[in-house]
Formats: C-alpha cells, structure tokens, sequence
C-alpha cells in the first residue's frame, strides 16, 4: 500500500463545476500537509498548505482530518486554467516529503 | 517564487556520454533533492542531501551520482548517459523547520539517443 494515495482520477468537469479531490495517508505520525499543481511537464508548485482547522484560499478550500487521516481540496467555479495535475504531499519533521501519486483535472468549456 | 534554477532546461544527447544536470539555489535551504518523472507518471526521489558534505540514494535507484560541496549548488552526474535516462529531472530544496516547504526549479527535461 502506498503512502499517500490520491483519487485516480482524471477528473473531466465543466467550467463553473465544484470538484473535490481526495487523499489519503498511512503514517499518522506525518504533521504537515500540502496540495501541489502540477501542469504538463513543468514542475510542482505548492498551491496550498493545509491546516487542522481548514483553509480556504479564494477558490480553494483545504481541510485535513487527522483521526481518519484525510485531506481534500475542494475548487469551487472552476475555469480552464485550472486544468493540471493536483498533488497530495505529506511530511513529517526530519523526513522527506512523501508525493502521492496525483489527480488530473481537466476543466472542459 | 522560488529562487532555485536549473541548467539546461532540455538537452539530447548521444549514448554514452557523460552529463552533469546543475542545480542552485539562493534561499540559504538546508536540504536539497533530486526527483525523476516521466510523462503522465509519478514523481520518485533518486537523491536528497541534508548538507554540505551529506547526500543519500532516494526511494527509485539511479545510476546518477550527486555531490553537495556549497549549500547552494547540487549537481547531478551521469557517467554516460543510456536511452533508458530519459525522463525529467526536477531539483527542489527545503529549509528545514516547523513551516518547511519544498520548492522546484523548472526541471531538465534529458533525451538520450
């Protein structure tokens, strides 16, 4: 079983859609939490860290749930530059970052 | 953005040569990482370094080798280079702490013929 594991996805929503993305994590020791985009063939770039408590970054909303080691993003009004690649990242003080394996969006018009 | 680059962005080159991937990074980060991706796949970590002087094989074996002789600057190194090294290869780095996030240059994209 892999570390973090993702929402195999792809996921083909219309412009204006809600869509959620979901990960999973098998080391509750892990303290931090982060979702990264992906485009095609450029590199990751942190979208969001989550928070215990949920955030929210215009758009997006992040919310973690440590007992059943959870966490979503939530993209509300999504829009074509929203297309990419999302990755669920996890670490933990004096380790690597651990990657899940990712979730393709691709927002139609 | 992050102030971490890497050089060349693309290169090709011929069977058996030997190529060195430059990574550097301004931010004074502590810890420094080479990942490997294909197309459409997963990222794997071939090397991580926590120092000047430290470096460690990642999770996917490689026969890359790295070197961390200035915090700054953490070169990727193959001998020579086969067909089967084609992939991009994305640095990152890290400032190790409570708040750590990782951050990625915009990745060498190798093509070996």
């Amino acid at each position: 079983r892999k570390e973090v594991e993702q929402d195999p996805g792809p996921f083909n929503v219309p412009e204006g859609a809600t869509v959620a993305f979901n990960c999973t994590y098998s080391n509750s020791a892990s303290q931090s939490f982060f979702w990264y985009r992906q485009d095609c063939r450029k590199e990751p770039k942190l979208l969001m860290s989550v928070y215990s408590s949920g955030n929210e970054d215009g758009r997006f909303t992040a919310q973690l749930n440590r007992a059943s080691q959870y966490i979503s993003l939530l993209i509300r009004d999504s829009k074509l530059s929203d297309s990419a690649t999302y990755l669920c990242v996890v670490h933990n003080y004096g380790q690597n970052f651990v990657f899940g394996p990712g979730t393709r969006l691709s927002v139609l018009p | 953005e992050a102030d971490i680059y890497q050089t060349p962005r693309y290169l090709v080159i011929g069977t058996g040569k030997k190529i060195t991937l430059e990574c550097s990074q301004t931010m004074g980060h502590d810890k420094m990482y080479w990942y490997q991706q294909d197309p459409g796949m997963e990222l794997h970590l071939i090397h991580y370094s926590y120092g000047v002087n430290s470096t460690e094989k990642g999770d996917l074996s490689s026969e890359s080798t790295v070197s961390r002789i200035r915090t700054e600057h953490f070169p990727l190194t193959l001998e020579s280079a086969r067909p089967s090294h084609t992939s991009q290869y994305l640095c990152a780095s890290s400032l190790t702490g409570t708040n750590e996030k990782l951050f990625f240059g915009s990745g060498t994209q190798l093509s070996v013929l």
